[in-house]
């Protein structure tokens, strides 16, 4: 079976904070993608990164980076330097390749006040 | 990169009818397109997985008779909600796959009202 959680429901920081999103994912498959996807108010879903389960290397993106550790089935996201504009929600996906589904976690939402 | 278009955006409708939302791949061939349905507040619930020229496939819980899915081409798949009821109304979102790089593509979403 396949899961993802995310533990976090809501976070707050304060702006220019540094916050984590935790991602911890279940599958049997040896082949998956993981995914994190931002969802602002609007409700259209922005794609943030993908990456696949034999490419353990963390990436960095302006003040996005995200840390794959398989040995712990976890795919965190940290926003260094939050800024208002941060404010969403944001969600965790895992597709598997043989069970062919792309599966969310229970997001969090993340409020930068000012 | 690449585009799913979602069509309409929002709709309200009479209870008891039916009503039919579209997801076009727009500059690629989508080989699995997945529906989703997101209540205030919670998370995207994966209502089935269709693969274009097959039946879809329904996760547990979902009428398939309610939710008919159709992926007639590698280009459009759509979801028709029939006789609708307020407890229907929710935001459906869709999402598409190429099989060749497995990045999955979001529509915009339609904010369906049953009134």
């Amino acid at each position: 079976a396949q899961k993802v959680t995310q533990a976090q429901t809501e976070i707050s920081v304060v702006e220019k904070e540094d916050v984590t999103l935790d991602c911890v994912y279940e599958t049997r498959d040896t082949t998956y993608y993981l995914f994190w996807y931002k969802q602002p108010p609007s409700g259209e879903l922005v794609f943030l990164i993908r990456r696949n389960s034999f490419d353990e290397q963390n990436e960095i993106s302006g003040r996005y980076s995200w840390n794959f550790q398989k040995s712990t089935s976890s795919f965190n996201f940290t926003i260094t330097a939050s800024q208002v504009v941060d404010s969403a929600v944001y969600f965790c996906a895992l597709l598997a390749i043989n069970t062919d589904k792309l599966i969310f976690g229970t997001g969090t939402r993340l409020q930068v006040f000012p | 990169g690449a585009v799913v278009s979602q069509h309409p955006s929002r709709v309200i409708c009479k209870s008891g009818t039916s009503v039919k939302i579209e997801c076009r791949s727009l500059d690629f061939q989508a080989t699995t397109m997945f529906w989703y349905r997101q209540f205030p507040k919670q998370s995207l619930m994966l209502m089935a997985t269709s693969n274009e020229g097959s039946k879809a496939t329904y996760e547990q819980g979902v009428e398939k008779d309610k939710f008919l899915i159709n992926h007639a081409s590698l280009t459009l798949s759509t979801l028709t909600v029939t006789s609708a009821h307020p407890e229907d109304s929710s935001f459906y979102i869709c999402s598409a796959i190429s099989g060749l790089n497995t990045e999955a593509f979001f529509g915009q979403g339609t904010r369906l009202t049953v009134v």
